[in-house]
């Protein structure tokens, strides 16, 4: 079936560097959102994608979706340890299926 | 508005019991969703619904597993009996639509099955 993949799973990163992860999907998806996760909490919704081949930024953070919107990925600029989390993919799919992506773990060392 | 409600925070069970979370979504909003997270599975959508409907109930694990959305201000999910597998936290979400808005997640419920 459809599934929604996110790589890499972990990312350590020293504060300062830049990270990416990358939103998978078997199938076309017909937005792209992503969500925050800070340990302990709950997802927080970031930002939503529509439209094939958009890109969106916010401060440091910057996130495109494919041009067959099928994938999709964050890019975080100078990371700081406020970054620090869990960062899901999540997205609608097929006969009104919605998706959530196995998530990518950032740590950031000062 | 007080966001997405969730009772209990923390639930501390025992194997066979059941086991009953309740949510309350933001007024107005048309969408419920509920989620499991664990480390092993991550986060798994189990259940939504739309204007109290099931739309997608493909996440629910086994017949163990049910929920229902009496009311547009109202939902909850039922565990019997309950496994030490189930322990996990369950999150509620609710949104406006599926296509153009955001979730609005509850802060969880801690379930524990001894």
């Amino acid at each position: 079936g459809q599934q929604v993949m996110q790589i890499p799973q972990y990312q350590h990163v020293q504060e300062g560097e830049d990270f990416t992860t990358y939103c998978n999907s078997s199938t076309t998806l017909s937005n792209i959102q992503w969500y925050k996760q800070r340990p302990g909490g709950h997802p927080v919704f970031l930002i939503q994608l529509v439209k094939s081949g958009e890109v969106k930024k916010q401060k440091r953070l910057t996130f495109q979706f494919g041009e067959a919107k099928k994938n999709s990925s964050l890019h975080i600029t100078a990371t700081q340890t406020t970054d620090v989390g869990t960062y899901f993919c999540a997205g609608l799919g097929n006969f009104n299926k919605f998706y959530f992506g196995s998530g990518t773990k950032l740590n950031v060392k000062p | 508005d007080a966001g997405v409600i969730q009772s209990p925070r923390h639930e501390v069970t025992e194997m066979g019991q059941e086991v009953t979370l309740r949510c309350k979504p933001i007024s107005g909003h048309d969408y419920l969703f509920w989620y499991r997270q664990t480390m092993m599975r991550g986060l798994e959508l189990l259940i939504y619904f739309n204007n109290n409907v099931p739309i997608d109930d493909s996440g629910m694990p086994e017949d163990r597993f049910s929920a229902k959305m009496p009311n547009a201000s109202f939902s909850t999910l039922k565990i019997q009996p309950s496994e030490p597998r189930d322990s996990a936290v369950y999150f509620c979400a609710s949104s406006l639509g599926v296509l153009v808005d955001e979730q609005f997640f509850g802060p969880g419920t801690r379930l524990t099955v001894l």
